[in-house]
């Protein structure tokens, strides 16, 4: 049983690019959230998703958006890119009845801005 | 090794000592808190929960404990091992509300042999 994984592991981008981060959920997993970690920092929310609907929001720009497919699969992508964004991204994936209990991370993907 | 009351980020401990790791919580209305373990190059690893109707839990190897009205939760590990040596995040949220986790500041925890 593969838990969560993310893709890809690691990404190199320039100030004012856009980049697309991708997460599949532990399997029977519904819901998908996403986060934040600066160097030496706990994990900050951005967004979760749920029924392809994003269902809350932490303290982040529009420039950060997502998208949850039907296979419960899900996309980060982020916009403008500043150098304040580089970070590791991490993915989680829970069911939805259990809230933020049983939540299972992924390795996340280490994102440099240039 | 015991680190008692305050946050503090670094934890040096000899293997098979007692660890203490303390977090001080944000938030009254929190009624759920996590300790996870983030290893290098990997994402957090849940270890132990503990809801507000409860001061203790004990787990294998670990126990938390909630002071809820000084807001301070600590995570004990016995006969500390190498394979502790991580990142420990306390995490809390309002369970009732639905609201997202937020995390604290870790700790790092280095146990030499």
């Amino acid at each position: 049983d593969a838990g969560v994984t993310q893709s890809p592991t690691h990404l190199i981008k320039t100030r004012g690019q856009q980049v697309t981060l991708r997460c599949s959920p532990k399997s029977g997993h519904d819901t998908v959230s996403w986060y934040q970690q600066a160097l030496g920092q706990g994990p900050q929310f951005i967004f979760q998703y749920y029924e392809e609907e994003e269902r809350q929001r932490g303290n982040f720009p529009d420039r950060f958006s997502g998208h949850q497919f039907p296979n419960y699969s899900s996309e980060l992508n982020v916009n403008a890119l500043l150098l304040g964004d580089s970070a590791l991204y991490l993915c989680a994936s829970s069911l939805f009845e259990y809230r933020e209990e049983k939540l299972f991370f992924g390795s996340g993907t280490q994102l440099s801005v240039l | 090794g015991e680190n008692v009351g305050l946050h503090l980020p670094t934890l040096s401990v000899q293997e098979g000592d007692n660890s203490i790791i303390n977090c001080a919580y944000s938030n009254s209305a929190s009624d759920y808190f996590i300790w996870y373990k983030q290893e290098s190059g990997k994402g957090p690893q849940f270890i132990i929960d503990i809801r507000s109707n409860m001061d203790k839990r004990q787990g294998q190897r670990v126990t938390v404990l909630l002071n809820k009205t000084v807001k301070h939760l600590s995570l004990q590990i016995a006969a500390t091992q190498p394979g502790d040596s991580a990142v420990y995040f306390c995490a809390e949220n309002n369970a009732q509300a639905g609201t997202a986790l937020i995390f604290g500041k870790g700790t790092t925890l280095s146990v030499s042999s």
